[in-house]
């Protein structure tokens, strides 16, 4: 079982619609959660982080963990077209970064 | 603040070779981390450096090497080249090591290498 699994998609929504991308983890020692959104042929660009369970927002973007649950989530509200990319969930472990493969998203005007 | 930046951009070698790619780190951040991202993949951790040292180190081979330089600049150089070492390299900086480290990970734009 990987440490971090993340459904590739692709993903395609509606302009204005609630987008939801999760990952799983196996590893209860992970203490901090962070979400990436990397655009074609760039590096990941890091949205937001969090090491508690609970919600965390910043604009249209809501990060949510369950650790009980070993579950993270990341909604974007109102979503553009330019939130089309790729977005990687990663957890940290002894200062490693642990990435999912990344989920592609599409937004459709 | 030019964050971080790498270089080349791409850069295609044949297979048995040797490559450096060179890594600057955001202004202020001393810490530097090398990440490789195969297609449709998410990054994996190749080793971090700070104070010029290798602090941590992900499963790759010895032939993955990296140094770190006192203004923080770093390499990362591959030996004995492999078709499935083609990837996108990326370089990521961040401020002091273990003083939050992992979620203040800034990353730069990737060197993209090609083995034939």
């Amino acid at each position: 079982q990987k440490e971090v699994e993340q459904d590739p998609g692709p993903l395609s929504v509606p302009e204005g619609a609630i987008v939801s991308l999760n990952c799983t983890y196996s590893n209860s020692a992970f203490q901090y959660f962070m979400w990436y959104r990397q655009y074609s042929r760039k590096g990941p660009e890091l949205l937001m982080y969090t090491y508690s369970s609970g919600n965390k927002e910043d604009g249209r973007f809501t990060a949510q963990v369950d650790k009980s649950s070993k579950y993270i989530s990341l909604f974007i509200r109102d979503s553009q077209p330019s939130d089309s990319a790729t977005y990687l969930c990663a957890m940290n472990r002894d200062d490693k970064i642990i990435f999912g493969k990344g989920t592609r998203l599409h937004i459709l005007p | 603040d030019a964050g971080v930046t790498q270089s080349p951009t791409h850069l295609i070698k044949t297979r048995g070779q040797q490559v450096t790619l060179r890594c600057s780190p955001k202004s202020g951040h001393d810490t530097v981390s090398w990440y490789q991202q195969a297609l449709g993949q998410g990054p994996q951790f190749i080793f971090q450096y700070y104070e010029e040292e290798e602090r941590q180190r992900g499963n790759f081979p010895d032939r993955f090497s990296g140094h770190q330089f006192p203004n923080y600049s770093s390499e990362l150089n591959v030996n004995a080249l492999l078709l499935g070492d083609s990837a996108l390299y990326l370089c990521a900086s961040s401020p002091r090591a273990g003083a939050g480290l992992s979620e203040t990970q800034y990353f730069g734009p990737g060197t993209r290498l090609l083995v034939l």
